[in-house]
């Protein structure tokens, strides 16, 4: 089976409002996890990343909660903009060389 | 800002043919990946390459798949003979380097190769 998943396939939200998008994952020893952002037709784009000495890392309008008891990761985006309309996807690291495991990702929609 | 680059954008070829993917990453950078994503999927690793040979690579990156970095600056994957599953978004990435804190990979525009 995968390492990392999303529970939810779509999320709308309304601007303005704080989004949250969850993400799990199965390998207890994994490390390192990172969000990136992938509008349409375009390449993923780099949000924020976490190590797992970590519990919590705030960005830009972004914070990147790990808790590893349930091996849960979760990505806030403060203030919602039409601009954060993609779909959103975790990885962890997966081997020495530093490849990504990507889960299969969050389309995230906000409503003007 | 440094950026990595495609091309082309999109290649279309038919089933048994041969196909070349170019990228060119940021030029400091050290490690390089290609990553596959099939339509409404997600991303999948491929392979990973530094100091000029591959150092990982997935069960999907089999022996019709080659890398190359024939001369500093170019990075290729060459599929041997396509099949019609091998229709995806290909993507390149770099990283400055691996070990450290961070794993932020910087990935290209990606190029669509639709095998018909």
């Amino acid at each position: 089976g995968e390492s990392v998943g999303l529970h939810l396939p779509t999320l709308s939200v309304q601007e303005g409002d704080n989004s949250i998008i969850n993400c799990a994952y199965s390998n207890s020893a994994s490390d390192y996890f990172i969000w990136y952002k992938q509008e349409s037709g375009k390449g993923p784009q780099f949000i924020i990343d976490i190590r797992s000495n970590m519990d919590k890392r705030q960005g830009q309008r972004v914070t990147v909660l790990l808790n590893k008891t349930v091996k849960h990761l979760s990505l806030q985006i403060a203030a919602t903009q039409p601009g954060d309309s993609a779909v959103y996807f975790c990885a962890e690291k997966g081997g020495s060389q530093g490849n990504l495991i990507f889960g299969k990702g969050t389309k995230l929609s906000v409503k003007p | 800002e440094p950026e990595v680059t495609q091309t082309p954008s999109h290649q279309v070829t038919q089933m048994g043919q041969e196909v070349i993917l170019r990228c060119v990453p940021i030029s400091n950078h050290l490690y390089f990946y290609w990553y596959r994503q099939i339509l409404g999927q997600k991303v999948e690793f491929l392979v990973s390459f530094y100091n000029n040979e591959i150092s990982e690579k997935s069960e999907i990156f089999d022996d019709q798949f080659s890398v190359e970095r024939p001369d500093g600056s170019n990075f290729t994957l060459k599929i041997r003979s396509t099949k019609l599953e091998d229709s995806a978004m290909y993507f390149c990435a770099s990283i400055l380097a691996s070990g450290y804190w961070t794993y932020e990979q910087y990935f290209g525009p990606g190029t669509r190769l639709t095998v018909t």
